[in-house]
Order: structure tokens, then sequence, then C-alpha cells
């Protein structure tokens, strides 16, 4: 199972707005609506912020939103915020009962 | 309040192996699958495989195949990830992760594990 092909890095300058991509393939991303997205600060373990494409946890920004088409999903964080720097991951339900990855995009906030 | 809690830092040399332990509490125990996720300096994230901790079955990577064990004991609610012969870009950081349905909603705070002769 390859790893979910995401950009290296992303930036954007508080108040704005900037989108993640995570592509896949039609035996992961674009079979199942069953994305994940991570935060992940330095040193810290990852955080829950999108699940199942699109939806939120309790207690998550709803400035965190996410989306997908065909083998392509995207994690779009608006009203950018200087705590929101950090590494986000995609994750997609593979088929067979197994998980994968993306490579992970380091989000710097101007 | 659902917290996992991971063992310390263990340093081993090639070839040996190791077993990482995550207790978990604040919820039942066997409702939930736990996942194993691995980490190396610097790089992404990486599934390594799960346990039912209700029936004991497992689904590892490929990657892992014949290399990792993962087990639990239902009795102290810890889940454990054994890897075998030990390489040096086996330094890593593991983490145990609840699986609540298709994604990953809790996370112990990772175990770096460092394989030098």
């Amino acid at each position: 199972q390859s790893a979910l092909t995401q950009p290296a890095s992303v930036s954007g300058s508080p108040g704005q707005s900037i989108t993640v991509s995570c592509t896949g393939t039609s035996s992961d991303v674009g079979s199942y609506n069953l994305v994940s997205w991570y935060q992940q600060h330095p040193h810290k373990a990852p955080k829950l912020m999108i699940y199942e494409g699109s939806k939120r946890p309790s207690g998550v920004s709803n400035r965190f939103s996410g989306s997908k088409s065909g083998n392509t999903a995207s994690l779009t964080i608006s009203g950018l915020q200087a705590e929101d720097e950090a590494d986000y991951y995609c994750c997609s339900y593979a088929n067979t009962d197994t998980w994968v990855f993306g490579g992970g995009t380091k989000l710097t906030v101007l | 309040q659902v917290q996992l809690v991971q063992s310390g830092a263990e340093v081993k040399k090639p070839g040996a192996s190791v077993k990482v332990s995550c207790k978990a509490s604040g919820y039942t125990f066997t409702g939930y699958y736990l996942h194993w996720v691995r980490q190396a300096p610097g790089q992404g994230l990486e599934w390594m495989g799960r346990i039912s901790p209700n029936s004991g079955g497992t689904k590892y990577a490929q990657k892992f195949q014949g290399r990792v064990t993962m087990t639990r004991d239902t009795s102290i609610s810890t889940a454990y990830m054994e890897l075998n012969r030990l390489r040096s870009d086996d330094t890593v950081v593991y983490f145990c992760a609840r699986g609540d349905s298709y994604y990953f909603d809790s996370w112990g705070q990772g175990t770096l594990v460092t394989v030098s002769s």
C-alpha cells in the first residue's frame, strides 16, 4: 500500500484560508468516504481534526473543514491563526482492513 | 476521559526485540480497536497494524508481517506491540491509538525506541 500524496508544505498569513490536498487511489480515498485528518505539533501526539471526510470531533474549531472529490481529499483551514502552525496528515481506510497515511504537510503561518 | 499511556523509551541492539505497552483507561477497553502507528524522526506517520482487544484478532501492514506481534491483556486494559529483528531504521517513535470506527480518536504519548549497537 503506497502512502497518500500530500504537498510537503503550505503557508498562509493570519486570517487567510489554506487548503491541503491528499491524493490516493480508487482502492483507498476514492472507494470510501473514510478520510481522517490529524494535526501534529512538534514532539506531540497527533490530534484528530476531521473524520469520515468532513465531520469535526467535539472541540475542534469550525475553521477546519474537509471534503473529497474522486481520489483526492482536502482539508481547509479558514481564518488562519498562529496556533494552526503544525504538521497535518491525512489517513484513509484502504481495502482489506488496512489504513494508509499521507506523507504529511507542514503548515507555516507567516 | 480516554487515556492511553505508553511505556517508556527503550534502547535496543540490532537484531533484538522490543515490546511496547499501551495502558487504556476511561473507556471500555474491549469496545474499540487499538492501532499502532510509528513515526521516524522528522518523517511521516506509518500505520503498522491493529488488534481487537475483544477477540484478540489482529491485522498487520504487509511491511511488518512476520516481524510484529500485537497482543492484549484485558485484565489490565493493556495492549502490546512487539517488534522483532530490530534494525537501525526501526529507530522511531511508536504510538498506540484508539480506533473509533475508521479513525483514530485518542493517541498515546509515544514511545521512542532507539536501535543502536
